[in-house]
């Protein structure tokens, strides 16, 4: 099966720094993938669509300013968190889906937590 | 606006207790549906989906899930729980071809007694 993975699993860092994701297909070509963030005790939101080789697609209410994505290949999508705040601290989780398949299942990262203080 | 509806936070059940978890959606158009589950610390995995066709679908470790059309609603089941299906659910909508873009629900803790 197609697998996913994310690094770091987990990363504290201190409030003002930024803090890189990585999101890596390992076995097929992602022309597109996604970013979730979930707080404690709660639902994934979907934060933007990576699209590789143009501008991500931010949802309403994410700062694009705030969670820069690159998409700069077809298995890799960074989510970087810029002067990240104690707010920002989060599960941050992404998935990708197979190019072409639009109706088919899409596979999730093992996420990262990130704690900022 | 679309949306996803778990009706419980947390269940408990004994082992071989039967489960029910409930997912309503709100969405103007053609969905897929998905159940996924995570377990602690790990990742999210997908336990089944719906995308056309027979209506009860029959996933990993034992689940099935039956899409109401009429309803909106695409509700969880197990005849048998075990201690190891411990984990939290989350049901999960997508627009027809909009691929892997997913409004989940806001999932169900589900803890198994021994």
């Amino acid at each position: 099966g197609a697998v996913v993975s994310q690094h770091p699993s987990r990363v504290i860092c201190k409030s003002g720094t930024s803090v890189k994701i990585e999101c890596r297909s390992l076995d097929f070509q992602a022309t597109t993938m996604f970013w979730y963030r979930q707080f404690p005790k709660q639902s994934l939101m979907l934060m933007a669509t990576s699209n590789e080789g143009s501008k991500a697609t931010y949802e309403q209410g994410v700062e694009k300013d705030k969670f820069l994505i690159n998409h700069a290949s077809l298995t890799l999508s960074t989510l970087t968190v810029t002067s990240a705040h104690p707010e920002d601290s989060s599960f941050y989780i992404c998935s990708a889906q197979r190019p072409g398949q639009l109706n088919t299942e899409a596979f999730f990262g093992q996420g990262t937590r990130l704690t900022v203080v | 606006a679309q949306s996803v509806s778990q009706h419980n936070h947390h269940v408990i059940l004994s082992e071989a207790a039967s489960l029910e978890l409930g997912c309503n959606y709100s969405y103007g158009g053609t969905v897929n549906l998905f159940w996924y589950v995570q377990y602690p610390g790990q990742h999210l995995q997908l336990l089944l989906k719906y995308f056309s066709g027979d209506p009860l679908v029959k996933g990993i470790k034992g689940f099935e899930a039956e899409f109401i059309k009429s309803k909106f609603s695409f509700n969880l089941r197990k005849p048998s729980v075990q201690w190891s299906d411990t984990a939290e659910y989350f049901c999960a909508v997508g627009a027809w071809n909009q691929g892997g873009k997913l409004i989940f629900g806001q999932g169900t803790e589900l803890s198994v007694k021994p």
